[in-house]
């Protein structure tokens, strides 16, 4: 079962411009992840994020969680075309492998 | 560091016929892991192993799939027979250890079952 879900399924915006996903989970978590994946590719992990922090920089990268909420959310700054991608959050519970939720495709129109 | 490696990167197969799909993970990593990723969705676990050993198998479907991993390093994933419903891409990772760290992927098996 997907344990996270993503939202918006699909995003496109212009370059320059900043790019924020959400994703939202249902149970207790360690740390929550988010990773890329181009077409046709791996994932690529991003940045990780653990259960007592609240934000987390890295780059261009700013992720934020809230466990009260259940929420976490990945802004890419100042977009680039190559940053075109589907993106996914993953959690980790300690008790089992990362379970990913369904990813939001990025498109980045030069 | 060389990556995680799968082979091969593209299958295609008739319905009801055998697939196995191989992977090697980074050096050193204890755990390797199998995702099934249908076009469109998430990656789901099929599998993952601590070493030789099998820590959660609880989403492989048994009476088709098999995974093995001999002397904790290179696995394989086997299907047999294929249902059409299988055609998906499928991963491989591995971390240095269970919990906290990353994951490391391959580039994935794509399969096609016609």
């Amino acid at each position: 079962s997907q344990q996270g879900e993503e939202d918006p399924q699909a995003l496109s915006i212009q370059e320059g411009e900043n790019a924020t996903m959400n994703c939202s989970y249902k149970t207790s978590i360690n740390n929550l992840q988010w990773y890329r994946q181009n077409s046709g590719r791996g994932l690529v992990h991003l940045i990780l994020i653990r259960s007592n922090e609240r934000e987390k920089h890295s780059g261009r990268l700013r992720v934020t969680l809230d466990t009260s909420k259940k929420s976490s959310s990945l802004l890419i700054t100042a977009s680039r075309a190559a940053d075109t991608a589907s993106y996914f959050c993953a959690t980790d519970t300690g008790r089992r492998a990362l379970t990913f939720g369904s990813g939001t495709r990025l498109q980045v129109q030069p | 560091e060389a990556g995680v490696a799968q082979s091969p990167r593209y299958k295609i197969i008739e319905k009801r016929q055998s697939v196995a799909f191989w992977c090697n993970p980074i050096s050193g990593h204890a755990t390797l892991y199998w995702y099934q990723q249908i076009l469109g969705q998430g990656p789901k676990l099929l599998i993952q192993f601590q070493n030789n050993g099998v820590v959660d198998d609880s989403q492989l479907p048994k009476d088709r799939f098999s995974a093995e991993r001999l002397k904790g390093v290179d696995s394989t994933l086997k299907i047999q027979p294929a249902k059409l419903e299988d055609s998906a891409v499928y991963l491989c990772a591995s971390s240095s250890r269970q919990g906290v760290t990353e994951a490391f992927f391959g580039q994935g098996t794509r399969l096609t079952v016609v």
